[in-house]
C-alpha cells in the first residue's frame, strides 16, 4: 500500500545548484501534480500532468520543469535553485483525467519533500 | 486573486465541543468541494467532500455544509477529539480545467483541541 512515494524527503541545496524531486504512484492514476506549501500560503500548484504525455503549468511554475516519465512517475526539476524555492513539496495523484464525469477530483498526496536553498 | 479563502488561521476548541471551520470561494464554476486534514511532517489526507448539487454531507463525526448562494462552506466536527488537532484545508475542483487541473486550496486553519 505505498500510494504516492516521494524522494528525497529532505534536501539542502546551495543557490544555483540543480536537483530533481522524484514521485511515483502505484494506484494506476491518470493525473499527477506537484504542489508547494509555504507558511501562511496554503498549497499552491506548480505543474500538473492530466494524463501520460501531457504537462501543464499551474499557479507558480517559474523556476521549475517537470517530466511525466510514464504513467507512474512524475518528476520536478529545479535547474538553478533560489532561496525563494525553499519550501515543502508535495506530489499528488488523481484518477481524474480531463472531461471526467462523476469523479470528485480527489487527490492522494505523498508525504512531502522538504527543500532548503541556502 | 485567492479563489478559496479560509479567513481563520487558527481555531481553539475544547474537547467534546463542536468545531466549525469555515471556507469561502469566489469562482462560481467550482462544482466539488473537499476538506483535507494535515498533520505535521505528513501529506494532506482527504477527509470529506460535497458536490455542488448537495447542501450537506455527513460522515461520522464530520459534516460539511454548502451554501451555494453565499459561496460558503463549513466543516463541523462533533464531538471534537484531541486527535482532530491538525491543519484543515478547504479545496475546490472544477472551474475551467474540469477537475484535471487539480484542486485549488485555501491557506488552511490550524485547529487545536484543548483537553
Amino acid at each position: 500500500n505505498a500510494g504516492v512515494t516521494q524522494t528525497p524527503k529532505f534536501q539542502v541545496l546551495k543557490t544555483g545548484q540543480s536537483m530533481t524531486l522524484q514521485c511515483a504512484q502505484d494506484m494506476n492514476h491518470n493525473s499527477m501534480y506537484w504542489y508547494r506549501q509555504d507558511p501562511g500560503m496554503g498549497l499552491r500548484l506548480i505543474y500538473y500532468s492530466a494524463s501520460e504525455g501531457t504537462t501543464d503549468k499551474g499557479e507558480v511554475p517559474n523556476g521549475y520543469n517537470v517530466s511525466r516519465l510514464n504513467k507512474r512517475e512524475f518528476s520536478l526539476r529545479l535547474e538553478s535553485a533560489a532561496p525563494s524555492q525553499t519550501s515543502v513539496y508535495f506530489c499528488a495523484s488523481s484518477l481524474t483525467s480531463g472531461g471526467f464525469i462523476g469523479s470528485t477530483g480527489e487527490l492522494f498526496f505523498g508525504e512531502g519533500s522538504r527543500l532548503t536553498v541556502l | 486573486d485567492q479563489q478559496v479563502k479560509q479567513n481563520s488561521p487558527s481555531l481553539s476548541v475544547q474537547e467534546g465541543r463542536i468545531s466549525i471551520l469555515n471556507c469561502d470561494y469566489t469562482n462560481s464554476m467550482f462544482d466539488y468541494f473537499l476538506w483535507y486534514k494535515k498533520y505535521p511532517a505528513e501529506g494532506p489526507t482527504f477527509l470529506i467532500s460535497i458536490s455542488s448539487i448537495k447542501d450537506k454531507n455527513e460522515d461520522g463525526r464530520f459534516t460539511v455544509f454548502l451554501n451555494k448562494s453565499a459561496k460558503h462552506l463549513s466543516l463541523h466536527i462533533v464531538p471534537s477529539q484531541p486527535g482532530d488537532s491538525a491543519v484543515y484545508f478547504c479545496a475546490a475542483s472544477g472551474g475551467s480545467g474540469g477537475g484535471a487541473d487539480g484542486l485549488t486550496f485555501g491557506k488552511g486553519t490550524h485547529l487545536i483541541i484543548q483537553p
